[in-house]
């Protein structure tokens, strides 16, 4: 079935870093893909997302690529802030062809902690 | 719009008792999910209905779970009985489409 294989961290990293937290899948069909993110205390709330292969979702200075050669959506982020501190999810859709279905298949989470 | 609304937001009950977790999804969308969230299992979904009707049940961990959405703005998580492992952040999550809004969790913890 299909799968979300992130880095499980914990990520440190120094306000201003740059971030890279990897992500590969594995599906049957062809898949959204998805970054969620979870701040202390609160829900997941959608990132970013990029529905075929090549789009690249952005979203508050996070961008992700959708690579198809590669089953990856890598999240990234030039500088990041303590702000930033959160669980991140990768996440793909279960769809397949003659209807829709939109669970989501998510990665385990990768907790980021941003330190000034 | 109010987003995904959740209750309670905190639950302390002890073993064999009854839990009922309640949730209201956005306004127009048509799909539910159910999901608790612990540390050793991580995010794990239980079940979702499309339109009110149940159409994945099999992560609903055994026969004391059972969920219900008696009409398009009111789904209901009931536990019974409880037991100390089902302590958890239980998760309500709407969409229309394939991008699921989060309520922000009900905290529960069976003593």
């Amino acid at each position: 079935g299909d799968s979300v294989t992130q880095m499980e961290g914990p990520v440190t990293l120094s306000e201003e870093a740059f971030l890279t937290i990897n992500c590969t899948y594995t599906a049957t069909g062809y898949p959204s893909l998805f970054w969620y993110v979870q701040y202390p205390g609160e829900g997941l709330q959608l990132l970013l997302k990029a529905t075929k292969a090549d789009d690249k979702g952005s979203n508050k200075g996070f961008e992700a690529t959708y690579r198809k050669e590669t089953t990856s959506f890598h999240l990234e982020k030039g500088s990041v802030q303590v702000s930033d501190s959160a669980v991140y999810f990768c996440a793909l859709s279960d769809r397949w062809s003659g209807g829709s279905n939109y669970k989501l298949t998510f990665g385990k989470g990768t907790l980021l902690t941003v330190n000034p | 719009d109010a987003g995904v609304i959740q209750s309670p937001r905190h639950e302390v009950t002890e073993m064999g008792q009854e839990v009922t977790l309640r949730c209201k999804p956005i306004s127009g969308h048509d799909y539910l999910f159910w999901y608790r969230q612990t540390m050793m299992r991580g995010l794990e979904l239980l079940i979702y209905f499309n339109n009110n009707v149940p159409i994945d049940d099999s992560g609903m961990p055994e026969d004391r779970f059972s969920a219900k959405m008696p009409n398009a703005s009111f789904s209901t998580l009931k536990i019974q009985p409880s037991e100390p492992r089902d302590s958890a952040v239980y998760f309500c999550a709407s969409s229309q489409e394939e991008t699921q809004y989060f309520g922000p969790g009900t905290r529960l913890l069976v003593l």
